[in-house]
């Protein structure tokens, strides 16, 4: 059974980096099965896609983080890895981490990240 | 940039069908997921390439596309049904994948 898990600091100063990392366990993430993304939810919101490795290894990222956006990947360690740059309060959210692959998804528990000085 | 529409919200009693629409310009090219969230939870894939569902996915939950418009129906609603639902797709070229605003589902 596939698991991930989400990991990384609660809390970040305003204009600062945002680093998540996401480790899979019980199966390959180089596998080419899976896309894998990074999602987050504001408290109250909705989901919001942020970005994605794709199965043919390529990323992906919303139009609207593109420019602060970068996911990339450590398949020594069978993770992948989330940074958003420059962030503000409205970063502020549940980071889900998650990979999807014809019937099968599988999410990480989500990590809330706090944007404060 | 790209946007599924949903409607906010939608009740329903125990029993009946629940429909759940989502609307979007590249829905007739690109393949519609839907997923179900439960308070506090993760979400769950409930349907995928628009009217595929998972095994460990109970036969009430069915999807359909009509051209723009794809939907999620539930029927025999029950209690633990009561949920926000989501669909996600891409845009018309598949660079990037968007949420619609979610659907929370009342079972009165």
């Amino acid at each position: 059974q596939v698991q991930l898990q989400e990991s990384g600091p609660g809390l970040v100063k305003p204009s600062q980096t945002l680093s998540l990392t996401c480790t899979v366990s019980g199966g390959s993430i180089s596998n080419g099965r899976y896309s894998w993304s990074w999602i987050r939810q504001p408290a109250g919101g909705g989901l919001e896609w942020i970005g994605r490795l794709s199965t043919s290894g390529n990323t992906n990222y919303s139009p609207s983080l593109k420019s602060r956006v970068t996911i990339s990947v450590d398949t020594s360690k069978n993770q992948f890895s989330l940074e958003l740059t420059s962030v503000t309060a409205a970063d502020t959210a549940v980071y889900y981490c998650a990979g999807r692959g014809g019937p099968f998804d599988y999410w990480g528990q989500g990590t809330l990240v706090t944007v404060s000085s | 940039s790209y946007e599924l529409t949903q409607p906010p919200s939608v009740s329903v009693s125990p029993g009946q069908t629940a429909r759940i629409t989502c609307s979007g310009d590249a829905l007739p090219k690109q393949y519609t997921y839907w997923y179900q969230q439960r308070s506090g939870q993760a979400p769950v894939m409930i349907i995928y390439k628009d009217t595929e569902r998972p095994s460990r996915i109970p036969e009430r939950f069915s999807g359909s596309n009509s051209g723009t418009t794809v939907t999620l129906t539930i029927s025999g609603v029950q209690a633990e049904d009561e949920a926000d639902y989501y669909c996600q797709s891409a845009d018309s070229t598949g660079s990037y994948e968007v949420f619609g605003g979610g659907t929370k589902l009342t079972v009165l």
